[in-house]
């Protein structure tokens, strides 16, 4: 079945370190997004791309940085540089056109102890 | 710039009460509006989605939602709530090319009194 996943469900991380966070999808999708998810913020835009090889900052891009080299996986590294690094990722995909809306994955929570 | 509001950060019924979760939209063109569910500690699942295709749009789970342009809303109902409702929904509206990401409401978290 097509589907997009993300992997670990939970991961747990000393602050500082830097840690990557895994989404991988099969549905032939060109869009693929990240979005973190804090309790009574909805959800804010880190990074998405279009395309393989391009992608664009999204609403809180500070201290995360992604790469895309191919069409199936779109990986987000949280660095040590963002503050506040716990909270809930969500991994989206979309094929093109406005119609369509995402496909989700089941997200990682990740805390920084 | 597109923009979504979400009337109500939490709305509590009782089962087999009307759910009401509303959704307005700010928008230059009538665009394309959608309703996702959110299940503790899971991903977004879409419920249902306009396309200017119908104005009363119908879901999964027994949801429906209807565009009222004049109101620039794209309120989600439901006719009699069960206990597995209980989640939290957005609203989220797309441009008409596609080629933005989705926008999305803060959420509204339902839960459901037996």
């Amino acid at each position: 079945d097509g589907g997009i996943t993300q992997s670990p469900k939970y991961l747990f991380r000393k602050e500082g370190q830097n840690v990557t966070l895994s989404c991988e999808q099969n549905l032939n999708h060109d869009a693929m997004y990240w979005y973190r998810q804090d309790p009574g913020q909805g959800l804010r835009l880190i990074y998405y791309s279009q395309i393989v090889n391009d992608f664009q900052k999204g609403d809180i891009a500070e201290g995360y940085s992604v790469s895309r080299e191919k069409k199936e996986s779109f990986p987000l590294t949280v660095t040590s540089a963002q503050k506040n690094p716990t909270a809930f990722y969500l991994c989206a995909s979309r094929s093109q056109g406005a119609l369509n809306g995402y496909t989700f994955g089941s997200g990682t929570r990740l805390t920084v102890v | 710039a597109q923009s979504v509001t979400q009337l109500g950060s939490h709305v509590s019924v009782s089962e087999g009460a009307l759910v009401l979760l509303r959704c307005n939209y700010s928008s230059s063109v009538p665009p394309y509006l959608f309703w996702y569910v959110q299940y503790p500690n899971q991903g977004l699942q879409l419920l249902l989605k306009y396309t200017s295709a119908a104005t009363l749009v119908k879901g999964i789970n027994g949801f429906e939602a209807e565009f009222k342009k004049s109101e620039t809303s794209f309120h989600l109902t439901k006719p009699s709530a069960h206990m597995s409702d209980a989640a939290e929904y957005f609203c989220a509206v797309s441009s008409l090319s596609g080629n933005t990401p989705l926008v999305f409401g803060k959420g509204t978290r339902l839960s459901v009194i037996a």
